[in-house]
């Protein structure tokens, strides 16, 4: 069956520090791999889109085919990167449909 | 339009009623998508419109969830005969073309006592 999994719930890293969000999917094809953010008291928004290869606000995902494995890395964190982030996939296949992760909330200690 | 407006907001419903759930899009968006997020839970597959048709209804978990987006613009999802676990976050989000990125609205909370 197809999964993505986000190990952890909860990250907290102190300012500064480099940040790694994990994301692991089970699929036998190649999916497009997203990862969304929800600040707080803001809808939920694109971060990031795997294909594109691009950094947004600092922050960077790698596929690796080999691993099933979508993570989100930024060097160094910041205070106003604290919110909920999720790991997303569309599998293809004629499935258009969004499959989120149950998301990190990610906190960054001043 | 500033963006995917929803209402209502908030949603009180007493277990058995109905309620229904609006979502205006981004004017133009072609694609549609409703969510379901649980407490503590990432955001959950309902179905899709492509303007006014219904191409994938695959996430609804009951035959009491209906959606319909008659026009091609603004869409509804119906609950009949609400029940407890119906309880969550209703997200709706558009998409203009063949993007991939998906807008989205704030949600309705929907509470069933």
């Amino acid at each position: 069956a197809q999964r993505v999994t986000q190990p952890e719930k909860l990250l907290s890293v102190f300012k500064g520090a480099p940040v790694e969000l994990k994301c692991n999917y089970s699929y036998s094809g190649s999916p497009e791999l997203f990862w969304y953010v929800q600040y707080s008291r803001q809808r939920l928004q694109l971060l990031l889109r795997h294909i594109s290869r691009e950094s947004i606000k600092g922050f960077t995902a790698d596929l690796n085919k080999g691993e099933t494995s979508f993570h989100l890395k930024k060097p160094f964190a910041q205070e106003e990167d604290s919110a909920m982030y999720y790991c997303a996939p569309i599998w293809g296949g004629g499935a258009d449909g969004l499959t989120f992760g149950k998301g990190t909330h990610l906190i960054i200690q001043p | 339009g500033a963006g995917v407006s929803q209402s209502p907001r908030y949603k009180v419903a007493k277990r058995g009623q109905d309620v229904a759930l609006r979502c205006d899009p981004i004017s133009g968006h072609v694609s549609l998508f409703w969510y379901q997020q649980a407490l503590g839970q990432g955001p959950e597959f309902l179905t899709y419109f492509q303007n006014e048709a219904q191409l994938d209804k695959s996430g609804l978990p009951s035959d009491r969830f209906f959606a319909e987006r008659p026009e091609g613009s603004v869409s509804t999802l119906k609950i009949q005969r609400t029940q407890q676990e119906d309880s969550a976050v209703y997200l709706c989000a558009t998409r203009v073309g063949n993007s991939y990125e998906q807008y989205f609205g704030p949600g309705t909370r929907l509470t069933v006592t």
